[in-house]
């Protein structure tokens, strides 16, 4: 069964600085994993996501993450926080066979501070 | 881009009264659909899966009789709670999958269902 964790149910960085949110994920098959956001009372948008090819996705509003197989792995990073990047951020993961169920992580609320 | 519309956006009920919400595939025809509920705090948890023409797929633990499914047409899946109760209150989104033109998932913009 494939599952996923995100370290950190909140993270609190200042302005200016690394933001890192933290997913490991469990599948017994290649997955397809994506990083959503999510402000108050709104649906999901999409960052990023990784299928297949470079390891290395870069998304949208600066964000990017890298798919670890080694350590299943796929951690987001943004080089420098803004306010606006406050928000509640998801990792999922799906596979092929898996019916395109996605699996979402707890999620991690991301606080910027001035 | 592909775009799912989502009504309604908010509603308040009664105890014991059902609330029926849409989602409706604009600009693509939407053969599956996943339903979503998210408490306050927490993740999605996927409540069940309609596909056109034939009958829902419910999570284990879901209740079928409680949380009505169907996909009415290629356009249309809607979600209705029936005899709700305030620990239905939550917020409910769908989220249709990648399919032909599509290469990802396209969500609703979600329904915060209170029930009083």
């Amino acid at each position: 069964a494939q599952s996923v964790t995100q370290l950190g149910s909140h993270v609190s960085v200042s302005e200016g600085a690394l933001v890192l949110l933290r997913c490991n994920y469990s599948s017994s098959v290649p997955p397809y994993l994506f990083w959503y956001v999510q402000y108050p009372n709104q649906g999901l948008q999409l960052l990023l996501k990784y299928t297949t090819g470079a390891t290395l996705v870069k998304g949208i509003n600066g964000f990017e993450a890298e798919f670890k197989k080694s350590e299943t792995s796929f951690h987001l990073t943004k080089p420098s926080a803004h306010m606006s990047d406050a928000a509640e951020y998801f990792c999922a993961v799906s596979f092929t066979g898996g019916g395109n169920k996605l699996t979402f992580g707890t999620g991690t609320q991301l606080k910027v501070e001035l | 881009g592909a775009v799912v519309s989502q009504h309604p956006s908010w509603v308040i009920c009664k105890s014991g009264t059902s609330v029926k919400i849409e989602c409706r595939s604009l600009d693509f025809q939407a053969t599956t659909m996943f339903w979503y509920r998210q408490f306050p705090k927490q993740s999605l948890m996927l409540m069940a899966t309609s596909n056109e023409g034939s009958k829902a797929t419910y999570e284990q633990g879901v209740e079928k009789d409680k949380f009505l499914i169907n996909h009415a047409s290629l356009t249309l899946s809607t979600l209705t709670v029936t005899s709700a109760h305030p620990e239905d209150s939550s917020f409910y989104i769908c989220s249709a999958p990648p399919g032909q033109l599509r290469d990802g998932y396209t969500f609703g913009s979600g329904t915060r269902l209170t029930v009083v």
